[in-house]
């Protein structure tokens, strides 16, 4: 059972415009990271979130976790091809035995 | 370039067959943890060892096991292959035991099971 699902899957959009990519759970995280990866490589780590509620930028891309920790959000001002990839956000969850959980992806195209 | 090296690139066996991935932590990190992506199942965390110990299991087969040696590099056995096991094989490492710490990944050890 996959307890991360992301959306949209598949995203593919102009040089310039803002976006968001959604987390969403049923469960209670007691993090949550989201990733970036590229073809053939291993995913790269963009940010932890830890408490409800939190907000944290990273230049253009601001990332939210929800208040009950149950869902999150990632937004991208002014895209750019730059930011072609696979985002992946993960988190451990403490409902029943631990386990960290990678959500289903979402695949971002930026055209120039 | 994470810090984090694996080894093979590429492996292309036989269904029944035994291979060992190979995994090489960042200089200090004593976390290393074992990921499978396939087309089908995404990004599945299957075993993460610190310091020489086991310190969470996730999704790992029983023909699969791994072990962290004292230099820190780890090594993830599959045996008894079977053509589904094909997949990305990725291991990451981390400062310390907790998922919440940075974890740099590898470049990926792709298996291919004919």
């Amino acid at each position: 059972t996959q307890l991360l699902e992301q959306s949209p899957q598949f995203l593919s959009i102009q040089e310039g415009e803002n976006l968001t990519v959604y987390c969403n759970s049923s469960s209670v995280f007691s993090s949550l990271q989201w990733y970036r990866q590229e073809p053939g490589e291993g995913p790269v780590l963009l940010v932890t979130v830890v408490t409800g509620g939190e907000v944290k930028k990273l230049k253009r891309l601001t990332f939210q976790f929800g208040d009950a920790r149950k869902d999150s959000s990632l937004h991208i001002t002014a895209a750019q091809p730059g930011d072609t990839g696979l985002y992946l956000c993960a988190g451990g969850t403490t409902s029943g035995t631990y386990k960290y959980i990678f959500g289903t992806g979402t695949r971002l195209k930026v055209l120039a | 370039d994470s810090g984090v090296t694996q080894t093979p690139k590429h492996l292309i066996t036989a269904t029944g067959q035994r291979v060992t991935l190979r995994c090489s932590p960042r200089s200090g990190d004593l976390s290393v943890y074992w990921y499978q992506q396939s087309l089908d199942q995404g990004l599945q965390f299957l075993i993460q060892y610190y310091n020489g110990e086991e310190r969470a299991k996730g999704n790992i087969l029983e023909r699969f096991s791994a072990q962290q040696f004292p230099d820190l590099h780890s090594e993830l056995n599959l045996s008894s292959l079977e053509l589904g096991d094909s997949a990305l094989y990725f291991c990451a490492s981390s400062p310390g035991g907790g998922f919440s710490y940075e974890q740099y990944f590898g470049p990926g050890t792709r298996l291919t099971v004919t």
